[in-house]
């Protein structure tokens, strides 16, 4: 069972350079979530999509953008990378707001 | 503003010995409650929720309590052992459309040998 799957897993970019972050989930979920991990920070939500079609922002959107291709994938977009986007992204899945949200293994993102 | 707050920030306790973290709410439409324990190089995994229509739940050495008037929800780590050494974060969300998890900051455990 793949579950959630992150791409690339770590990654290093230059200020101003653009990036996808991909996501997949093969659990038939209905909602997916971004997430950015930083020290002392906790999990901060980025962006959802609450089903297939719909995307709305969360605590943390600018500099981001996301696209939910089909209900499998959801990828974020960071179109200028800036260092204080230097974090630990992951990608969630679930069926509703109060069923469990399944996490990837996190994509380690530096920006120079 | 942090609508979870989470302490302690990290806690060390002895193999065998009672872990607790506790975290604290404001708003009262919070209706589920779940806690996540994460590895070092994962992603956070679900360990346990509740629902505010009961004030404990026990899973294993894993108990959660619920004080629904004190807006209160704490994590209680019976018998703690050296693997259940991670970082724990309490969380929250509420009906309504927001489909959104709140985290709390997390609590950094260590369980020495």
């Amino acid at each position: 069972n793949a579950g959630v799957t992150q791409t690339p897993k770590f990654q290093v970019l230059k200020t101003g350079q653009s990036m996808t972050l991909q996501c997949a989930q093969d659990m038939n979920h209905n909602s997916m979530y971004w997430y950015r991990q930083d020290p002392g920070m906790g999990l901060r939500l980025i962006y959802y999509s609450a089903s297939e079609g719909t995307t709305d922002k969360g605590e943390v959107p600018n500099g981001y953008n996301v696209s939910r291709l089909n209900k499998r994938e959801f990828s974020l977009r960071l179109e200028s990378a800036a260092p204080s986007q230097t974090s630990v992204y992951f990608c969630a899945s679930s069926t509703q707001w109060n069923q469990p949200q399944h996490f990837g293994d996190g994509t380690r993102l530096s920006i120079l | 503003q942090q609508q979870v707050k989470q302490s302690p920030q990290s806690l060390i306790v002895q193999k065998g010995g009672i872990s607790i973290i506790n975290c604290a709410y404001e708003n009262t439409a919070f209706d589920y409650f779940p806690w996540y324990q994460q590895f070092p190089g994962k992603g956070p995994a679900l360990l346990i929720a509740i629902r505010p229509d009961v004030s404990e739940k026990k899973e294993g050495r894993f108990t959660i309590s619920f004080n629904k008037s004190a807006k209160q929800f704490s994590l209680h780590i019976m018998d703690s052992q050296p693997g259940d050494s991670a970082t724990y974060f309490c969380a929250a969300s509420a009906k309504g459309g927001s489909e959104k998890l709140v985290f709390g900051k997390g609590t950094k455990l260590t369980v020495n040998p």
